[in-house]
């Protein structure tokens, strides 16, 4: 079956490290997209890519990375830099025909 | 700024009842307004899409309407079932060709209670 797979479902780090968010699909989408979800809050864009190799700031960005090395792997890194990381992370795929497929999500937590 | 504004914040309702979502955007250029549904710590599941031209699409006991003029949708949800209760997200697109950009919501929380 076609999804996007995201790994793992709950990660906690500790102060000053980074870790890594994983995102797969292998629905063919040429578009990855990741998502910050906050409580009471829309989701917000931290990150976009729409072709291998190349991608794209949103609109929170500070504090994270991506790589877009293959066209079925997109993924997050959060840095030390991100000072209030404790969040829901959501990872998405389309195509520029406007489908969107939702990952089932990343929570991570700071300890 | 384009912003998607989504009423009520919460809403309970009884088994079997019918209730209505609103959703309320300023979104320029309007491309497409997307309805979603999250369960509580999974990833969000599309209902419906509508563009510009349609002003009614069904998804089984869900229903979503468009006003392009007033830029209102609304979310029907007939013969409520607990697995209903979830956030309802209301998505629009902006853009007019290669990137769009999501707008979301800041959603529903539906509780269904026997």
């Amino acid at each position: 079956d076609g999804g996007i797979t995201q790994s793992p479902k709950y990660l906690f780090r500790k102060e000053g490290q980074n870790v890594t968010l994983s995102c797969e699909q292998n629905l063919n989408h040429d578009a990855m997209y990741w998502y910050r979800q906050d409580p009471g809050q829309g989701l917000r864009l931290i990150y976009y890519s729409q072709i291998v190799n190349d991608f794209q700031k949103g609109d929170i960005a500070e504090g994270y990375s991506v790589s877009r090395e293959k066209k079925e792997s997109f993924p997050l890194t959060v840095t030390s830099a991100q000072k209030n990381p404790t969040a829901f992370y959501l990872c998405a795929s389309g195509t520029t025909a406007g489908g969107y497929t939702f990952g089932s999500g990343t929570r991570l937590t700071v300890v | 700024k384009n912003q998607v504004e989504q009423s009520p914040q919460s809403l309970i309702i009884l088994e079997g009842k019918n209730c209505t979502l609103q959703c309320n955007y300023t979104v320029s250029p309007f491309s497409n307004l997307r309805w979603y549904k999250q369960d509580t710590g999974r990833g969000p599941v599309s209902l419906t899409i509508m563009t510009f031209s349609e002003n009614t699409k069904s998804n089984g006991r869900y229903t979503a309407t468009l006003d392009a003029d007033t830029k209102q949708s609304s979310l029907h949800i007939t013969a409520s079932q607990l697995s209903d209760s979830a956030s309802y997200i209301c998505v629009v697109s902006a853009g007019s060709g290669g990137y769009n950009k999501l707008i979301f919501g800041a959603g529903t929380r539906l509780a269904v209670h026997p």
